[in-house]
């Protein structure tokens, strides 16, 4: 079964330093999607990507934040200047149908864990 | 901003019994629901899913009940097995179009064999 991979699976990096999460969505997905979950709490809703464009984001989602489909398979996102309290583990997911139908969910990467020091 | 909401943190049950897994919301724009199960180390996957105009939906062991008037779903698992052991969060989206999911903040369920 196809599936969405994040590189790479751990990442530290020191505060104020930029990042770059990377990930391979399904190849026949068209909508594109950035979570993230602080340890112990929910998974928490960052950016939604579509076309080329931006199409919904969160409040967490400020100018720190952007993503970038570089090229045909990859999906990027980048924090500038990273603070203690983007430590989390980002999942990027993709699906083929904007509506989320049974019959396109949303399918999850394994996830990145983002260390701020 | 609790939406929605799974007040069990963790549960325990024995092997063949019926696991419930039980979840609330707040938001009654809310129409899809989806649960989604969680190995450690590895992103959500999905389960199954439920749109506000059912009540039920039943896919194998899994079963998902929606009770729209009191705002609450829940999933069951019968017979429960060791692999089914993980965190099952709830999602659910507003609105048909929206591609935003909303988590609970999962429950544990261990199968005890």
């Amino acid at each position: 079964e196809p599936e969405v991979t994040q590189t790479p699976s751990h990442q530290v990096t020191q505060m104020g330093q930029e990042v770059i999460l990377r990930c391979v969505p399904i190849s026949n997905h068209l909508y594109f999607y950035w979570y993230r979950q602080i340890l112990g709490q929910k998974v928490e809703f960052l950016v939604s990507f579509y076309n080329n464009e931006i199409s919904e984001k969160s409040e967490i989602f400020d100018d720190q934040f952007s993503v970038e489909r570089p090229d045909g398979s990859n999906f990027t996102l980048k924090i500038r200047s990273t603070k203690l309290e983007d430590s989390a583990m980002y999942f990027c997911a993709s699906s083929g149908d904007r509506a989320l139908s049974p019959n396109s969910p949303l399918h999850f990467g394994n996830g990145t864990r983002l260390t701020v020091t | 901003d609790q939406q929605v909401k799974q007040n069990s943190p963790s549960l325990s049950v024995q092997e063949g019994r019926i696991s419930i897994l039980n979840c609330d919301y707040t938001n009654s724009m809310f129409d899809y629901f989806l649960w989604y199960k969680k190995y450690p180390a590895e992103g959500p996957t999905f389960l199954i899913s439920i749109s506000s105009i059912k009540d039920k939906n039943e896919d194998g062991r899994f079963t998902v009940f929606l009770n729209k008037s009191a705002k609450h779903l829940s999933l069951h698992i019968v017979p429960s097995q060791p692999g089914d052991s993980a965190v099952y969060f709830c999602a659910a989206r507003a609105n048909f179009g929206n591609e935003k999911l909303t988590f609970g903040t999962g429950t544990r369920l261990t199968i005890i064999p």
